[in-house]
């Protein structure tokens, strides 16, 4: 959806460096979620925001951190990366008022550990 | 946390064969929802399904939530080459909007 993008789209680095990805929407929706996918896992939730003060871990937050900028973006950080945090990681969105809990998902970010 | 299964894994039919994908729960949900993600691409919302014993239709596409809340299925009547990609269910876990996603059932059609 061109209503959430993220960036960057790929990218490759080494073990132990610090990497963020970030996330902007203009949905005007307040809630964003970060998720990986993992061939054969599905989508795991790393973390949520339900409003720019409020960050909570999902399932599988070691390793992971969070900052919600603006309502707006939400920004995913490994402060040492490894290789098992290569996979592919999106951002999502969806809105509290409509009573509907669909989630609106950005492109993606492949990201590569080597 | 709460757990679902999803089945098959992965599902090849010829084109204008039908597909089913179940989504199972040991616990009753309050709704469930269903995502396409086409290969190379980003989760799609198809539907929330909320009511005990609902049936929605899209098209080709069927889906049902089970009587007692705790399984759904997602029924695709005479594939086509466009329905290929991985087919997620989700549910909401406890009262809030966090999603739990199934694991996937990854559907080719041979044309």
């Amino acid at each position: 959806d061109a209503d959430v993008t993220q960036t960057p789209r790929n990218r490759i680095t080494k073990t132990g460096k610090r990497i963020m990805l970030e996330c902007s929407q203009t949905k005007g929706h307040d809630r964003m979620y970060w998720y990986r996918q993992d061939p054969g896992l599905g989508l795991r939730l790393i973390y949520y925001s339900f409003d720019v003060k409020d960050i909570n871990k999902g399932e599988i937050s070691d390793g992971y951190s969070v900052s919600r900028q603006a309502q707006a973006k939400f920004s995913l950080s490994l402060e040492s990366a490894i290789p098992n945090q290569t996979a592919l990681y999106f951002c999502a969105t969806s809105d509290t008022g409509t009573g509907s809990y669909e989630q609106y998902f950005g492109p993606g970010t492949r990201l590569t550990v080597t | 946390g709460q757990q679902v299964m999803q089945i098959p894994q992965y599902q090849h039919v010829q084109e204008g064969e039908d597909f089913t994908t179940y989504c199972n729960s040991s616990t009753t949900l309050s709704n469930i929802q269903w995502y396409k993600q086409r290969p190379g691409g980003h989760p799609v919302f198809l539907i929330q399904l909320v009511k005990s014993g609902e049936v929605k239709k899209q098209k080709r596409l069927t889906f049902q939530f089970g009587e007692a809340k705790k399984n759904s299925s997602l029924h695709i009547t005479a594939t086509q080459t466009t329905d290929v990609g991985t087919y997620f269910c989700a549910l909401t876990q406890g009262g809030s909007e966090k999603l739990v996603f199934g694991k996937g059932t990854k559907l080719t059609v041979n044309p």
